[in-house]
């Protein structure tokens, strides 16, 4: 079965800093790629997606990801975290065939705190 | 436009009893996934729908089960409640066709077993 790591499960940051959340995953298939965010009090949100194409998404909010298929990494970037962006943040990768896709296989999350 | 909204918002109920949660995606989008999310287990997908058929499924025990209807709407049910089915369990609703969908997800249903 597939499994996605997500290597910081707290990550403490001041306003303006740099950001990056690592994410692999295990299956060497064809994959969909997603960072997804929960707000506090809020649902899972998209921040971005990777099917195919170039490697280094662009998502809402200023962040972006690239994909590095012989690492089987998708990393989540920012240059500049601002408090707002205090929240969950969830990588999730489904396996893709021909048919469509399975359903999403969730890391556990990194609770990421912007101090002001 | 709406999008998925899930019924009811919180719910509880004693060990032993069953429980039916609802979803309705978002218009047009023809698949609908579940999802239990946990403090210890996180994420953690239980099944799928897709024109009214089961299309894909989790690692979850048979107590879990699932329908949709022709509108797309989803039910999903837990029958004889355990604890550990304290849980938000979250619908996600996405085109669903062939090819590459992102899913969408609704605020949850909280459901809490005593």
């Amino acid at each position: 079965a597939q499994s996605v790591s997500q290597h910081n499960h707290h990550v403490i940051l001041s306003e303006a800093a740099s950001l990056e959340l690592g994410c692999n995953y295990s299956y060497g298939g064809t994959v969909n790629l997603f960072w997804y965010v929960q707000y506090p009090g809020q649902h899972l949100q998209l921040l971005l997606k990777y099917f195919s194409g170039d490697p280094l998404v662009k998502g809402i909010k200023g962040f972006e990801a690239e994909f590095i298929k012989s690492k089987f990494s998708f990393n989540l970037r920012k240059p500049s975290v601002q408090w707002s962006d205090t929240a969950e943040y969830f990588c999730a990768v489904s396996m893709y065939s021909g048919g469509g896709a399975d359903g999403l296989t969730f890391g556990k999350g990194t609770h990421l705190i912007i101090q002001p | 436009k709406a999008g998925v909204t899930q019924t009811p918002r919180y719910l509880i109920k004693t060990r032993g009893q069953q429980v039916t949660l609802s979803c309705s995606p978002i218009s047009g989008h023809r698949s609908v996934s579940w999802y239990q999310q946990t403090p210890g287990q996180g994420l953690q997908f239980l099944f799928e729908y897709f024109s009214e058929t089961q299309r894909n499924k989790g690692n979850f025990p048979g107590r879990f089960s699932g329908r949709q209807f022709s509108n797309s709407r989803s039910e999903m049910n837990v029958s004889t409640l355990e604890l550990g089915d304290s849980a938000l369990y979250l619908c996600a609703s996405s085109l669903g066709g062939q090819g590459h969908t992102e899913a969408f997800f609704g605020q949850g249903t909280r459901l809490t077993v005593v």
